[in-house]
């Protein structure tokens, strides 16, 4: 069965450089989330987008910004980099109310 | 906001044995779900709870909701090397806009000696 797929799988920045992070949902699946999991920790919630309209929005820095597009593909711009930026950082996708399905993330490492 | 305390922190476990994990809530949910993540990818789901009382079998996985809504335990019986991971219990926080918050609980580490 197809799942969530994210892209790079990793990625090395400098500080206050910018990274993009891709997030292609199962097909069919109406909602994206974003979630950063930081070293030994839980992930976090970010945003949601439900049917390409920011629908929920956690603790995503002002740096931070996210949209979902037509074909339903997500992507996670962040500026100004920090170290503490440095993650894990995860998409998920689920239809309705139904248990979110996670890609395997993407690595961030901000030097 | 909500939180979910999960216990233990860790485990170590000799290959054969059972295992037992669990979680607590101040809050009620009216989902539970757990989630299993290997080191480097993203969480899998491994079993989802929605109504009190519920219990609910995953092959050797085990998981129950508990009857205020506000725990949930899962065990894994007769432990194999794969099952090494992070356990993470996790409850929805409906927003209304289509979609809900995640929160997780802080996971449960579990080491499987062969």
């Amino acid at each position: 069965a197809a799942g969530v797929i994210q892209s790079p799988r990793h990625l090395i920045k400098e500080k206050r450089e910018t990274a993009t992070l891709k997030c292609y949902p199962i097909p069919r699946h109406d909602t994206v989330y974003w979630y950063q999991q930081g070293p030994g920790q839980d992930p976090q919630f970010l945003i949601s987008f439900y049917e390409k309209m920011q629908s929920d929005k956690g603790s995503i820095p002002d740096r931070f910004s996210a949209q979902q597009f037509s074909d339903y593909h997500s992507e996670l711009n962040m500026s100004s980099l920090e170290l503490g930026d440095s993650a894990l950082y995860f998409c998920a996708s689920s239809l309705g109310g139904s248990p979110l399905h996670f890609g395997n993330g993407t690595r961030l490492t901000v030097t | 906001g909500q939180q979910l305390n999960q216990s233990p922190q860790s485990m170590f476990i000799q290959e054969g044995e059972d295992v037992s994990m669990n979680c607590t809530s101040s809050s009620i949910f009216n989902t539970w779900l757990w989630y299993k993540q290997d080191p480097g990818e993203g969480p899998v789901l491994l079993i989802a709870l929605y109504k009190a009382g519920e219990l609910t079998s995953n092959g050797r996985l085990t998981a129950q909701f508990g009857i205020t809504r506000k725990d949930s335990f899962l065990n894994i019986s007769a432990s194999i090397p794969s099952d090494v991971g992070i356990y993470f219990c996790a409850g929805p926080s409906y927003s209304g806009a289509g979609s809900y918050q995640l929160t997780f609980g802080k996971g449960t580490k579990l080491s499987v000696i062969p």
